[in-house]
């Protein structure tokens, strides 16, 4: 079965610290993955895919198959990193339908 | 352009009623989904239309549940006999998918209808 999982309800980090989301997946064939995210008030929104190997405001992921993970990290947090990401798996041969994690609220201190 | 809105951005109801949830993708967009967001579960998938292709209505949670897509553009989402346990936020989305199978596609949310169920 299709299933993303991210561990983590809420992470708790201060400015400057190093911020890692955790994301793994379940899925037998070779899978999309993506990060969106939510700011406060506004909508989901993409934040980045792994097929395109960027960086999107100082964030990057790396898919893993071995470990079937798909973890986003950040050197340095920024306040403005206070959102809710969601990592999301589409293995449904280019329909487009995605699969979702439970979410992880990050939240940056000054 | 404009993006994907939904209305009404709230809906209240009592329970045992029916209630009908508009979306209007992206102009052009040929893919739409339907998504549900409930507090602690996450986005759960909930149909997907693409072109004049039959629906993918697998994630839909029971047959009160249905949706139609009118001249591949705006979308209803109608629930029969509203329960407590529909409570949540109904996020629409759309994205272009290429008929050559481009994947990758990024989907463009709405902002959600928030329904509550008394």
């Amino acid at each position: 079965a299709q299933r993303v999982t991210q561990p983590e309800k809420l992470l708790s980090v201060f400015k400057g610290a190093p911020v890692e989301l955790k994301c793994n997946y379940s899925y037998s064939g070779s899978p999309e993955l993506f990060w969106y995210v939510q700011y406060s008030r506004q909508r989901l929104q993409l934040l980045l895919r792994h097929i395109s190997r960027e960086s999107i405001k100082g964030f990057t992921a790396d898919l893993n198959k071995g470990e079937t993970s798909f973890h986003l990290k950040k050197p340095f947090a920024q306040e403005e990193d206070s959102a809710m990401y969601y990592c999301a798996l589409d293995g449904s041969s280019n329909t487009g339908k995605l699969i979702f994690g439970q979410g992880t609220t990050l939240q940056v201190k000054p | 352009g404009a993006g994907v809105s939904q209305s009404p951005s709230n809906k209240v109801t009592e329970k045992g009623k029916d209630v009908e949830l508009r979306c209007d993708p992206i102009s052009g967009h040929t893919a739409l989904y339907w998504y549900r967001q409930s507090l602690g579960q996450g986005l759960e998938f909930l149909i997907y239309f693409q072109g004049n292709s039959a629906p993918d209505k697998s994630g839909l949670p029971s047959d009160r549940f249905s949706a139609e897509r009118t001249g591949g553009s705006v979308s209803t989402l109608t629930i029969q006999r509203t329960q407590q346990e529909d409570s949540a936020v109904y996020l629409c989305a759309s994205s272009l998918l290429g008929y050559s199978g481009v994947t990758q596609n990024e989907q463009f949310f709405g902002p959600g209808t928030r329904l509550t169920v008394l």
